[in-house]
């Protein structure tokens, strides 16, 4: 299995930019999240979903955030307007079931925006 | 909410036994406490799970109390390649509540030659 994979690595964009970053699961994992990890403040979940209907929004910092799941094996997670702020590594993770099980996380997109 | 807290770093020497401990004193009923190792620029990677008493896998045990108010990550004989930053959540693996899911600052395990 390749794992969760995520596109693009890194990214570069200026503000005012739209970024998408996307996702594709593990195979068969029907739970998905998105966090960001920075120095600040550490590693925060942005938003759950599970069966591919988003769970848990409430880690979303705002409306300039949106994420999809328009199936079991592709999310995206939308930045617009870009911000110097929102500059983070974007992780995905899935995991088969709900709740605290074992979660695979994907090598992360590096997001700067200047 | 569970919140955890645990040392921000910690020292050792390679062929050592580390112990990284967590405090979650309002652990609720239903929590199963898991550990996670992050090394730099990669995503965190599950290392071990449980609920009570004692857990063992190939890379690490997990001894949890009988009140679970603390848990003790061991990692024996560690190496250069130990050196990470480990995790420790609680959260209920049946729910779809996933508010729980707090990764906290993290220890930082830096292992010496």
């Amino acid at each position: 299995d390749a794992g969760v994979i995520q596109s693009p690595r890194h990214e570069v964009t200026e503000m005012g930019q739209e970024v998408t970053l996307r996702c594709k699961p593990i195979s068969g994992h029907n739970s998905l999240f998105w966090y960001r990890q920075t120095m600040m403040r550490g590693l925060e979940l942005l938003i759950y979903f599970n069966n591919n209907v988003p769970i848990d929004d409430s880690g979303m910092p705002e409306d300039r955030f949106s994420a999809k799941m328009p199936n079991a094996s592709f999310s995206t997670l939308k930045i617009q307007p870009s911000e110097p702020r929102d500059s983070a590594v974007y992780f995905c993770a899935s995991s088969l079931g709900q709740g605290a099980r074992e979660q695979y996380f994907g090598p992360g997109t590096r997001l700067t925006v200047t | 909410l569970a919140k955890t807290t645990q040392p921000i770093s910690m020292d050792s020497y390679e062929g050592q036994e580390v112990n990284i401990t967590c405090s979650h004193n309002n652990i609720a009923t239903n929590d199963y406490i898991t550990w996670y190792q992050q090394f730099p620029s990669q995503g965190p990677r599950f290392i071990i799970q449980g609920y009570k008493t004692k857990v063992t896998n190939e890379v690490a045990s997990l001894f949890i109390p009988a009140d679970r108010k603390s848990s003790t990550l061991s990692l024996p004989r560690v190496s250069l390649s130990d050196t990470a930053v480990y995790y420790c959540l609680v959260g209920d693996v049946r729910s779809s509540n996933t508010g729980k899911l707090i990764f906290g600052q993290g220890t930082t395990l830096q292992v010496k030659p």
